[in-house]
């Protein structure tokens, strides 16, 4: 059974920083791209960071609003998608889910993580 | 970017009735498109993949459809269970967007 459960959110002033972590089980972690998606409260969904699989060296992607201040990486060590997040801004408080991409070649996210509400306020 | 625009933002309807929600792209995304369900205080559940696959485990009582830049999820007779939001999601090119919802009420 394919698990996403992500920790690591919690409450931060505005300029700081925040480690989000999302373990991965049931499915060959490598073979996957990997996302995270945010929920502002009470918004719609938006996309936030990819990193890509093993085949594509693990290269990444980011939304402009969080480029240069948001890194995704991997621990395959640990089957681990994290998100560090630097420089937050109020409006970066929201639900962040890490998500699977499917690897069949529709490149369409087929699991979701139960998400990990981050708040940023002073 | 390319935006994505779903219609309608809401919608009241009753158990039993079919339900259409259109999803229009900005630009070409052929079939790279996902539609996902979400109920209060849930991630979102993914429903129809490349604008017209099933998900597996979703009933046969929603449908897909569309390609370049129009499509359409179909609810055919509505359950009390899907009462949600439905957003609409291409994958054709980056950044990756969303639809700002559709939120589908009892009527």
């Amino acid at each position: 059974e394919v698990q996403l459960v992500e920790s690591g959110g919690g409450l931060v002033q505005p300029g700081g920083s925040l480690r989000l972590s999302c373990a991965a089980s049931g499915f060959t972690f490598s073979d996957h791209y990997m996302d995270w998606v945010r929920q502002a409260p009470g918004k719609g969904l938006e996309w936030v960071a990819r990193s890509r699989n093993k085949g594509r060296s693990y290269t990444t992607e980011y939304a402009a609003s969080v480029k240069g201040r948001f890194t995704i990486s991997r621990d395959a060590s640990k089957n681990s998608l994290d998100l560090q997040m630097n420089s937050l801004k109020i409006e970066d408080t929201a639900v962040y889910y890490c998500v699977r991409v499917d690897d069949s070649g529709s490149y369409s996210f087929d699991y979701w993580g139960q998400g990990t509400l981050v708040t940023v306020s002073s | 970017d390319i935006q994505m625009t779903q219609s309608p933002s809401s919608l009241s309807a009753s158990v039993g009735d079919r339900v259409t929600i259109t999803c229009r792209a900005s630009q070409d995304i052929r079939t790279s498109l996902t539609w996902f369900q979400q109920k209060p205080g849930k991630a979102p559940k993914s429903l129809i993949y490349t604008a017209s696959n099933l998900q597996s485990g979703v009933p046969s009582r929603f449908s897909g459809s569309g390609s370049g830049t129009d499509f359409t999820l179909i609810i055919s007779s509505l359950q009390p269970e899907d009462f949600a939001t439905y957003y609409c999601q291409q994958h054709k090119d980056y950044p990756l967007t969303f639809g700002g919802g559709t939120e589908v009420e009892i009527k």
